[in-house]
């Protein structure tokens, strides 16, 4: 069965790096896109980046464009997300999720990772 | 960039009674690419509803979704206990512009 799981959460300073990752397993991770996705305490939901099945194409939030670049492994079955310059805003669970069906652009979310939390102190 | 709100913010409701939760987006919404999906806490999201109105796989048929243009809905025609929650709608039609999630739509129990 699909199964995710994101790790590399922690707490850092404002305008520290960190890099997520995402473990996948259970399906055949280079014919998916993945996504991350953040929500910040007591907060709703936030896409933060898209990247194609193939790393080809990413996307991302205006929100965090320029200081966090998503890129995968598909040799390691992994997802990354590297973010620099973190600010408090920031704060939040990041979750790793897969996009429905494979080879897929547009698409929606039907597996996703426990999340990691990530904590920017000021 | 495709914003999604989302009606009521809260929907207090009994067991047994039918919820109706909205999802209005900013523009047309290209071939009804709108999801719905289920959050309780501590949890990660779950896919309840892709293409508007097809259900996810395993979800109760008492969950359809409908709508197309701009105005979308999430119907759950019996709450059931374990229904009370928090729900978001998403579009997912214009990359790169990104996939946006509404607000959310939280189900509490009356």
């Amino acid at each position: 069965q699909v199964q995710l799981v994101e790790s590399g959460g922690g707490v850092v300073q404002t305008g520290g790096s960190l890099r997520l990752s995402c473990a996948a397993s259970g399906f055949s991770f280079r014919s998916y896109g993945m996504n991350w996705v953040r929500q910040a305490p007591g907060k709703g939901l936030e896409w933060v980046a898209f990247i194609w099945y193939d790393g080809t194409n990413k996307f991302s939030a205006d929100s965090v464009k320029g200081r966090f670049t998503i890129s995968r492994d598909n040799s390691k079955n992994t997802l990354y997300l590297q973010m620099n310059s973190l600010r408090p805003e920031d704060t939040a669970v990041y979750y790793c999720a897969r996009v429905r069906v494979s080879y897929s652009v547009y698409d929606c979310l039907d597996d996703w990772g426990p999340g990691t939390l990530v904590t920017v102190s000021s | 960039e495709i914003v999604l709100t989302q009606s009521p913010g809260t929907l207090s409701l009994s067991p047994g009674e039918r919820a109706t939760l909205s999802c209005r987006a900013s523009q047309i919404v290209s071939s009804s690419y709108i999801a719905w999906y289920q959050q309780k806490p501590g949890q990660a999201p779950r896919l309840l509803i892709h293409g508007a109105s097809t259900r996810a796989t395993g979800i109760p048929d008492r969950f359809s979704g409908g709508g197309s243009g701009t105005d979308f809905t999430l119907t759950i025609s019996r709450l059931e206990p374990e229904d009370f929650a928090v729900y978001y709608c998403q579009q997912y039609s214009s990359s790169p512009q990104g996939f946006t999630f509404g607000p959310g739509t939280k189900v509490d129990i009356k």
